[in-house]
């Protein structure tokens, strides 16, 4: 089975820095992703880890530590648009299955 | 970049009706699309793999009956909640592998379907 944790609810000032933990323990591992939600809509595609370190793309970059079960997502720079929910999904073996945590509520205050 | 189109996005029917839901491949085939439950505030859960030309896949505790699935065509997939009833009401996110980013095989959501049932 898979357990994937991340903190409910997080709070930070435009222009600020958030990091947004995940652990996961997964009968398989085979990647993990980062999407990003607003509310009512589609998740979107952020970042993918699958070997050990950081991602960086513009303001988001992504780590992995797979012996730790472990990864974050760092949002700098933070912008209004930023507020949303930040999802961390662990990919199983053999297949394209995403499990999901429950999602990390970000708002971003003037 | 890879699009799924998802179709109706709100729905509101009355218990007992049936209800179908589509999901789109718009630029790109799909062999095998997956499909979410999302309720307020909580994480996507799979219920199930929908597998062109074949049966579906369905996790476990996911009636298979109640919720059919239809994957006629390498671009759709069809979801249908048969007999709704209130606790049905929910959001349901279809999902298809079309972009490759990283070396990953990175799956795009659908916008999401807002099934209340009164």
């Amino acid at each position: 089975g898979q357990n994937i944790d991340q903190p409910t609810e997080m709070t930070a000032t435009e222009g600020a820095i958030v990091q947004i933990n995940c652990t996961y323990q997964t009968s398989g591992f085979n990647g993990l992703f980062w999407y990003q939600q607003h509310a009512g809509e589609a998740p979107t595609f952020l970042s993918y880890n699958v070997l050990d370190g950081l991602e960086e793309k513009g303001r988001f970059s992504s780590f992995l530590s797979r012996s730790k079960g472990y990864s974050y997502l760092l949002l700098k720079e933070l912008q209004m648009k930023d507020s949303a929910s930040y999802l961390c999904a662990v990919r199983g073996v053999g297949d394209y299955k995403l499990s999901f945590g429950a999602g990390t509520t970000v708002t971003v205050r003037a | 970049g890879a699009v799924v189109s998802q179709h109706p996005s709100r729905v509101i029917c009355k218990s007992g009706t049936s209800v179908k839901i589509e999901c789109r491949s718009l630029d790109f085939q799909a062999t095998t699309m997956f499909w979410y439950r999302q309720f307020p505030k909580k994480s996507l859960m799979l219920m199930a793999t929908s597998n062109e030309g074949s049966k579906a896949t369905y996790e476990q505790g996911v009636e298979k009956d109640k919720f059919l699935i239809n994957h006629a065509s390498l671009t759709l997939s069809t979801l249908t909640v048969t007999s709704a009833h209130p606790e049905d009401s929910s959001f349901y996110i279809c999902s298809a592998g079309g972009t490759v980013a990283f070396g990953a095989n990175v799956l795009t959501f659908g916008a999401g379907s807002r099934l209340t049932v009164l």
